[in-house]
């Protein structure tokens, strides 16, 4: 199993630019989450998935959007990037929300 | 209120001693889960023990233990015989809520604790 995987490992973006973050699992967790890392902080929520088909917001969700239309994967969108959004991305899976999340490597994401 | 609380940003610790890296939380909850994670100098993120509040024996996983005080809401790690590839920082989260309720899919992390295993 490769776990979780994510695409890029790194980005520089210029300011109003717009990409996406892949993220895919091969555990068929149901939960999926997007995390954001700023330097020498802890993780914050920004979206997490119950399954296919099912999103909802977490802890600092402005500017960015997410899809869920597989098991597997579960994109985040940063539309407008902006230098607030330098940061590491994780996206993480879990079979329940009481079971541990097993995370991704991360992107490292520069706006300039 | 931060509800999760990790007082020490950084800890020196002797290769195969002992160490024990705090954690205290905030919550009303009476069902909530405690988590701690690895964070190696590559990034990624590991998981490493997993308290349930209504557990009433303390985690242990190899090497990691996790020291549970109820009534202190602190949820210690402590590592022991340290070796040089611990060095890295550490996390604790808080799952607060009961299966299915909104607060239950959220990890709370704190800022973590940097460990150095001195050879």
């Amino acid at each position: 199993n490769a776990g979780v995987t994510q695409t890029p490992k790194f980005r520089i973006l210029k300011i109003g630019q717009s990409m996406t973050l892949q993220c895919t699992q091969d555990m068929n967790h149901n939960y999926m989450y997007w995390y954001r890392q700023d330097p020498g902080m802890g993780l914050k929520l920004i979206y997490y998935s119950v399954g296919a088909g099912i999103t909802d917001k977490g802890e600092v969700p402005n500017g960015y959007n997410v899809s869920r239309s597989t098991t597997e994967d579960f994109p985040l969108r940063l539309e407008l990037a902006a230098p607030s959004q330098t940061s590491v991305y994780f996206c993480a899976s879990s079979y329940s929300t009481y079971n541990e999340q097993f995370f991704g490597p991360g992107t490292r994401l520069t706006v300039l | 209120a931060q509800k999760i609380t990790q007082t020490q940003p950084g800890m020196f610790v002797q290769e195969k001693e002992a160490v024990t890296l705090d954690c205290t939380y905030d919550t009303s909850d009476q069902s909530y889960g405690l988590f701690w994670y690895k964070q190696p100098s590559s990034g990624e993120m590991i998981f490493l023990i997993y308290q349930g509040s209504y557990d009433e024996q303390n985690a242990t996983e190899g090497r990691y233990s996790l020291n549970f005080q109820k009534a202190r809401k602190s949820a210690n790690l402590v590592i022991s015989a340290s070796q040089l590839g611990d060095s890295a920082m550490y996390f604790c989260a808080m799952r607060e809520g009961r299966q299915m309720m909104d607060s239950s899919y959220k990890l709370i992390f704190g800022s973590g604790t940097r460990l150095l295993v001195r050879p």
